[in-house]
């Protein structure tokens, strides 16, 4: 079956400082990938997606890749503020199925202090 | 404003009740889900519709229901079966394009005492 696998959390930087959350992936075929990012007290919501390889995704100054060759699906940012706070969920989508039946992975806590 | 609105945000249960989450949605969206949240784990899902009078189980469905009489609505019934209750039930959206982008309501939270 799919699944994702994200870097072990909590991730704590200084404000400007460079983001990185390692995603990879198991699939059948070529799944769509989706980045997530739930702020305190709120539901999800979409941070950026990429539906074949070698799309990049990005939104807010965040950056991911779709990189077939390693199943993988890395999140960045340059420079991150301290209302990037939050908790963000990588995620794939098989075409084959339901198109909103997602596998998520187990979520990456950041904060982010001045 | 168009969105997904869930009921209540907090919800109490002494064991061996059965308890109904509310999800409305105002999108027009044709399918909608149930996932639940957990301490350290990704969302898991319950239960999904893509179109009224019709729905599949996901992945934990054991111990839920639900139902899907109009499209706007989706509720949710967490049983005394399931076992362990307690945790954020969060509800989606999405349009009939293969897009895999969900649209989330702001949650439920679920304590048993």
């Amino acid at each position: 079956g799919n699944s994702v696998t994200q870097m072990e959390g909590p991730v704590t930087l200084s404000e400007e400082a460079f983001l990185t959350i390692n995603c990879t992936y198991t699939a059948t075929g070529y799944p769509s990938l989706f980045w997530y990012v739930q702020y305190p007290g709120e539901g999800l919501q979409l941070l950026l997606k990429a539906t074949k390889a070698d799309d990049k995704g990005s939104n807010k100054g965040f950056e991911a890749t779709y990189r077939k060759e390693t199943t993988s699906f890395h999140l960045e940012k340059g420079s991150v503020q301290v209302s990037d706070s939050a908790v963000y969920f990588c995620a794939l989508s098989d075409k084959g199925g339901s198109y909103g039946k997602l596998t998520f992975g187990q979520g990456t806590i950041l904060t982010v202090h001045p | 404003d168009g969105g997904i609105t869930q009921s209540p945000k907090y919800l109490f249960r002494k064991e061996g009740q059965n308890v109904t989450l509310s999800c409305e949605q105002n999108l027009n969206h044709d399918a909608m889900y149930w996932y639940r949240q957990d301490p350290g784990q990704g969302l898991r899902l319950i239960y999904y519709s893509q179109i009224v009078n019709d729905f599949q189980k996901g992945d934990i469905a054991e111990g839920y229901s639900v139902s899907r009489e109009k499209k706007e609505s989706f509720p949710l019934t967490v049983t005394s079966a399931q076992k362990n209750p307690t945790a954020f039930y969060l509800c989606a959206s999405t349009s009939g394009v293969n897009t895999g982008e969900l649209f989330f309501g702001e949650g439920s939270r679920l304590t048993v005492l």
